[in-house]
């Protein structure tokens, strides 16, 4: 069976320090790859996907970036965090046989101090 | 994407079925209805898609209006930990942004005992 780990669950950072956050997918091959944050009270907005190894699409210009070193390992970095980069970030996977279910992962709760 | 609209909130005893309503006036012929749910401090969990004709799995019954321009979620038997926000997203497969999903604001179910 397929799962997904992020890590770390949690994590509290100061302005301008960096990033970053790894999602790893088990048991499914090739699948496509999504970055998604919610900030407080708000809805998930789309931040990044991937098709495949290095093939990375961006949804919203910002400070992070995202890479596929690996075929199931998707990473979101910062450089320098902001106060608005505060959220719940959530990876989630879509594999090639279902083309209609997104699976996610248990999230990260970033907060920015 | 073709926009859905949902109320904020809504409100069921525990035990009862509980109807979810979405409005999707300009939807296209390709696109699929899904609907997903997030619990509290949880990513998304997938719920049940469809196109054209009613579909019912372990977890839910989706009604698709005849014209496509509305559908529902029906929970047959409402519980506690069907407490979530409720998501409904349209999505066209033949879409190039990797069939990442936009999800809006929700509607927020609160199952009383």
């Amino acid at each position: 069976s397929q799962t997904i780990h992020q890590w770390p669950a949690t994590l509290v950072q100061p302005v301008g320090s960096p990033l970053s956050l790894e999602c790893t997918v088990e048991g499914t091959s090739n699948p496509n790859l999504y970055w998604y944050r919610q900030a407080a009270g708000r809805g998930l907005q789309l931040l990044f996907y991937s098709v495949g190894i290095g093939q990375i699409s961006s949804e919203v210009p910002q400070n992070l970036s995202a890479s596929r070193p690996q075929d199931r390992q998707f990473i979101l970095s910062s450089k320098k965090l902001l106060l608005s980069d505060s959220g719940f970030y959530l990876c989630a996977w879509r594999g090639l046989a279902g083309p209609y279910e997104q699976y996610f992962g248990p999230g990260t709760r970033l907060t920015v101090t | 994407d073709a926009k859905t609209t949902q109320p904020n909130s809504m409100e069921s005893n525990e035990e009862e079925p509980v109807h979810l309503p979405c409005n999707h006036s300009t939807i296209s012929g390709t696109d699929y209805i899904h609907w997903y749910r997030q619990l509290p401090s949880q990513g998304p969990e997938y719920v049940i898609h469809g196109l054209t004709s009613n579909v019912n799995n372990r977890m839910a019954s989706l009604a698709i209006a005849e014209d496509r321009k509305s559908s529902t979620l029906i929970l047959h038997r409402a519980t506690l930990r069907d407490a979530a926000v409720y998501y409904c997203i349209l999505r066209d497969p033949n879409s190039n942004s990797g069939y990442a999903l936009n999800f809006g604001k929700g509607t927020s179910l609160l199952v009383t005992p």
